[in-house]
């Protein structure tokens, strides 16, 4: 167990709908990653934010967007959802800015 | 196409041989990680290289980072059922944390 935590764990959903992942760091870590495992391009990285902020942007479509509130905890929204968004999600936590990353267990999006 | 390669893609042996993952760029990176995930599972970080060069051991695992530090590879001796799992080799480069994953290596330990 990592102690990154995500929900929820499996999500079937419609084309064109909207759905909110969610992220809970380890105690301590003020960095959250994003990233995406599909078959055909494997795992990508999304967006890192650091202590509320953006800090960094990878391959991320225009349709998804995320956060991290003050809390620390971290959520990914993505929405206009096509086939083609099906995939794991996984947030990863890190002590400072260019900590060691520890992954949660994903999210499993089902696109329909 | 990948920033990282890694080689095979799928390996399958017997329990007890030997094996070699390859992890090959023509970037180079500041350092690279490998992380092993099991299914339904994250990624779970098995070593870290930094120095060109280097060679880490972790018990059977064997991590080599190329002088140049665009290359790396894993070698595992006496292969177990237990080390059954996809291998994923990550690269971050100079500025920032973001990591480059290539697209990894499915292994097949048969008891």
């Amino acid at each position: 167990d990592s102690g990154v935590t995500q929900t929820p764990k499996h999500l079937i959903t419609a084309t064109g709908q909207r759905v909110t992942l969610r992220c809970s760091p380890r105690s301590g870590d003020l960095s959250v990653y994003w990233y995406q495992q599909s078959l055909d391009q494997g795992l990508q990285f999304l967006i890192q934010y650091y202590n509320g902020e953006e800090r960094a942007k990878g391959n991320i479509l225009e349709r998804f967007s995320a956060q991290q509130f003050p809390d620390l905890h971290s959520e990914l929204n993505l929405s206009s959802l096509e086939l083609g968004d099906s995939a794991l999600y996984f947030c990863a936590s890190s002590v400072s800015d260019t900590g060691t990353q520890y992954f949660g267990p994903g999210t499993r999006l089902l696109v329909l | 196409t990948q920033l990282l390669e890694q080689s095979p893609q799928f390996l399958s042996i017997q329990e007890g041989e030997n094996l070699t993952v390859y992890c090959n760029s023509s970037s180079v990176f500041s350092s690279l990680q490998w992380y092993r995930q099991e299914p339904g599972e994250g990624p779970v970080l098995l070593v870290t290289v930094v120095t060109g060069g280097e060679v880490k051991k972790l018990k059977r695992l064997t991590f080599q980072f190329g002088d140049a530090r665009k290359d790396s590879s894993l070698h595992i001796t006496a292969a177990q059922p237990g080390d059954t799992g996809l291998y994923l080799c990550a690269g971050i480069k100079a500025a920032g944390n973001k990591l480059t994953f290539g697209g990894g290596t499915r292994v097949l330990v048969k008891p």
